[in-house]
């Protein structure tokens, strides 16, 4: 069973359009992320989640918005995508307190295109 | 504000060889946790090895160790008897533990290991 899921793992859109990637955590953890990986391949966190309160919210557009309807689940609504969007976007969840070395895993990444 | 960085956008190693690659970060806080994780052409990252900085002892995991230098804030990744399943992006990343909030992992910008036969 894959611990962190996230759907789709690929999708071309055009510009203007509203999107949106899912995020679904089995390993009973309380906290999740979205990180973002531009096409250097940087990664830089946007937004975390614990218990369903948003707790870190870096500095992205409003057009990102994202939900976790339960501590097991969040998504990421994106309007108005823009050529700039284009990147891997990956969820990532984590046990604060309880998990060696305070240990984030990854889901497999969903990669954004804006055409 | 942590920094994390690796010098080395490339590196290439032969099979079955052993290679090191490189991490310094920058921090004034004395609790942290340092990681290695490994992305290979599926994109998926995936942990390779965590270190405690309380931990004077070095993390060791099957093929894969660090040597870790608290005074110097370096944590390097040693690689012994490379496969050639170990070609990926390898990126070195920082995170101080989180009290009651979670806290962010802050990553250097990656290091893309070669192995060649």
């Amino acid at each position: 069973d894959t611990a962190v899921s996230q759907t789709p793992k690929y999708l071309v859109t055009q510009m203007g359009n509203d999107k949106s990637i899912k995020c679904e955590q089995n390993l009973g953890h309380d906290t999740m992320y979205w990180y973002k990986q531009d096409s250097k391949k940087f990664l830089k966190i946007m937004f975390s989640y614990n218990n369903k309160e948003l707790i870190i919210n870096e500095t992205v557009p409003n057009r990102f918005s994202p939900k976790s309807p339960d501590k097991a689940h969040l998504n990421l609504h994106i309007n108005s995508l823009e050529l700039g969007d284009s990147a891997v976007y990956f969820c990532a969840s984590s046990q604060e307190g309880l998990e060696p070395g305070n240990t984030i895993y990854f889901g497999e990444g969903s990669w954004l295109t804006v055409v | 504000a942590q920094t994390v960085t690796q010098s080395q956008p490339e590196m290439s190693v032969q099979e079955a060889e052993t290679v090191t690659l490189s991490c310094t970060y920058d921090t004034s806080e004395s609790d942290y946790y340092l990681f290695w994780y490994k992305q290979p052409p599926s994109r998926q990252m995936i942990l390779v090895i965590r270190q405690e900085a309380y931990k004077q002892q070095n993390a060791t995991e099957n093929r894969f160790s660090v040597n870790f230098q608290k005074a110097a804030k370096s944590f390097s990744l040693k690689i012994s008897d490379s496969q050639l399943g170990d070609a990926a992006m390898y990126f070195c990343a920082y995170r101080i533990p989180a009290t009651g909030t979670a806290s962010k992992l802050t990553f250097g910008t990656g290091t893309r290991l070669q192995v060649t036969l």
